[in-house]
């Protein structure tokens, strides 16, 4: 799977949008981009992924560069209860044969007042 | 909606106790996966089923063994327990061969003393 480098950490104020990045500039591609959160000692949540295309849904979007070398998930009025780590996960899709989904470090989004 | 149920939700264990985890996935939900996150860790994959048989390994201790029953549910069992196996235990399950999305559950703390 392809590795990603993301922040360690970002701040973000209530309201305001959360743009999150994601460097995978070995992504292969078969490779799917996959974006989860952990809220403090929840169990992870999927948020939204995609291959090439951008991808909207009821959560966030996921814009995607041409190149596929990197991707940002955004949060577009962020609020409190999106303080949480989110991870970015490049790997081939699940159905493919492979079913691990591996999570790496990800980023400590804080939402402040 | 109905989400992955994990059993017990907190438990405690001497040293060199075995313990069994409970992972109830949701309903039509045939693969279930096992993570294990130690304190300030992310998420690290155990092991997988697919329709009641093993589809993928990870980091599982040969004291740990796991299965998948005829109606779907998993257990993951431990032994000969160590400190180092306090964590929280995650499962998590998704549509096999039609789902690309992980549905985890609120996890089972373990603490061995």
């Amino acid at each position: 799977d392809a590795k990603t480098t993301q922040p360690t950490s970002m701040d973000c104020a209530e309201g305001r949008a959360a743009n999150l990045p994601c460097n995978h500039s070995t992504i292969s591609g078969n490779e799917y981009v996959y974006w989860y959160r952990q809220i403090h000692s929840q169990g992870p949540q999927y948020i939204i992924h995609g291959l090439k295309n951008n991808e909207t849904n009821e959560m966030a979007s996921l814009i995607i560069t041409e190149d596929r070398k990197s991707s940002t998930l955004i949060l577009p009025h962020a609020t409190l209860r999106d303080t949480a780590v989110y991870y970015c996960i490049v790997r081939v899709g699940l159905n493919s044969g492979y079913s691990t989904l591996t999570f790496g470090k990800g980023t400590m989004l804080l939402v402040s007042p | 909606a109905a989400g992955v149920i994990q059993s017990p939700r907190h438990l405690i264990k001497e040293k060199r106790e075995t313990a069994t985890l409970k992972c109830y996935p949701i309903p039509r939900h045939d693969t279930v996966y096992w993570y294990q996150q130690g304190p300030g860790q992310d998420p690290q994959f155990l092991i997988s089923f697919y329709e009641k048989m093993q589809s993928d390994k990870g980091s599982i201790p040969d004291r740990f063994s796991a299965q998948q029953f005829s109606d779907y549910h998993s257990e993951l069992n431990m032994s000969s327990l160590e400190l180092g196996d306090s964590a929280l235990y995650f499962c998590a399950s998704r549509i096999g061969q039609v789902s690309e999305k992980l549905f985890f559950g609120s996890g089972t703390q373990l603490s061995v003393l």
